[in-house]
Order: C-alpha cells, then structure tokens, then sequence
C-alpha cells in the first residue's frame, strides 16, 4: 500500500488568513481526491483531480495535481470558520477501494 | 434521499459484548465500505462489499464480521467487543468503480467499549 503523507497535521488560523495543506507521496496517481469532513459529521467529497499540472477552483478553494501526479495541495483564500474541519487526500487503492491519508485538521478561529 | 444513514449513532459497550451496526443506503449503489477512525490515524478500511451477497477484507478486519444479505444494507459485527475497538465507525457506498469512485458517507457511529 503506497503512503499519502499529508501536512501539516494541524492548522490553526485567524479568519481571513490564507493556507495551503498538501498531500504527498513517492507514488504517481492515476488520481486523487480531496475529502472534507466537518466535526461530528462524515467525509464530504471536495474535488478530483486527474491530469498531471491540473488546477481545480471551487470557490475559494484551489486545489493542484502536481506534474507528476505524486502530489497535490489545497490553498484556501480567505478562511472563513465554516472551512473548519478535517482536510483528507486519497487515492485509488484498487479499482472498488480508497486509500486515505491521515489529514490535516483545520481550525479557523472568528 | 436520505443517503447513507447509520444506526446507532452512539453506543457503550463492555468488553465481551457482541453489537451489531447498520448501514443503510438509498442511492442503488453497488459497493459498500465500513472505515474506522481514530485520533491521528485516518480513515481505515475494515471490510467492504462490491454486491450484494460478497465481501472483502480492508485494512484491519480482525475482530468483525460483516454482511450485505441486500443491496441497500451492510452490517458490521463485533462478536466479542474489546476496549481497542473504541471508534467512530464509518460507512460509506459509492456507484462507480474505475477511474473516479466517490464515496459517500454516513454520519458515523461513535462506540466506546469499557
């Protein structure tokens, strides 16, 4: 089983603050998705990207597939604390499963 | 659509006691997943379904057993609960295996074995 290692592990940010978490491996992915799971809540899907370079925005979130495709990252302009929450990378582990990665907790303070 | 929903949503158990979760999903996909999560660990596959009336072991099946008898539902046992099985269990389901296999996921159970 190939390891996403992702960091940081913990953030903690005042609202308005830019960020970015990434998500890394020594593996090339045919893809990797980006989850988010809100406190007490399960895992959301955020975005999956594809293509090696490729850059993905969904509002303030800009998510990035490195050139490899062995990485990718997740900048977060303008954190508001609705964004609060557990930031997760995965990738195709097998054609019916997902591999997570530990994640990253975000805590964006008012 | 209610989605992927999840039964009980809390639970205590001592150690030696067998429970049961239910997962229930009204989205006709065929696989099913149950993860546990623990602090600083992820999301870990425990077992999972690719139909109904199959399964497959994940990454940490030792201590539960599982079946999906129908499509829409997947149960996870613990016939012998132990203290290291305090969780948050997680099922989810998803309709497309290949290239893009979104999951989607219940909001948990969270079990705590004495």
């Amino acid at each position: 089983t190939q390891l996403l290692e992702q960091s940081p592990q913990f953030l903690s940010i005042q609202e308005g603050e830019n960020l970015t978490v990434y998500c890394n491996s020594s593996s090339v992915f045919s893809s990797l998705q980006w989850y988010r799971q809100e406190p007490g809540e399960g895992p959301v899907l955020l975005v999956t990207v594809v293509t090696g370079g490729e850059v993905k925005k969904l509002k303030r979130l800009t998510f990035q597939f490195g050139d490899a495709r062995k990485d990718s990252s997740l900048h977060i302009t303008a954190a508001q604390p609705g964004d609060t929450g557990l930031y997760l990378c995965a990738y195709q582990g097998g054609s019916e499963k997902l591999v997570f990665g530990k994640g990253t907790k975000l805590t964006v303070n008012p | 659509n209610a989605g992927v929903t999840q039964t009980p949503k809390f639970r205590v158990l001592k150690t030696g006691q067998s429970m049961t979760l239910l997962c229930a999903q009204d989205m006709n996909h065929e696989y099913m997943y149950w993860y546990r999560q623990d602090p600083g660990m992820g999301l870990r596959l425990i077992h999972y379904s690719v139909g109904e009336g199959t399964t497959a072991k994940g990454e940490v099946p030792d201590g539960y057993n599982v079946s999906r008898l129908k499509k829409q539902n997947f149960l996870l046992g613990l016939e012998s609960a132990a203290p290291s099985q305090t969780s948050v269990y997680f099922c989810a389901s998803s309709y497309l295996a290949g290239t893009y296999n979104e999951q989607f996921f219940g909001p948990g159970t969270r079990l705590t074995v004495l």
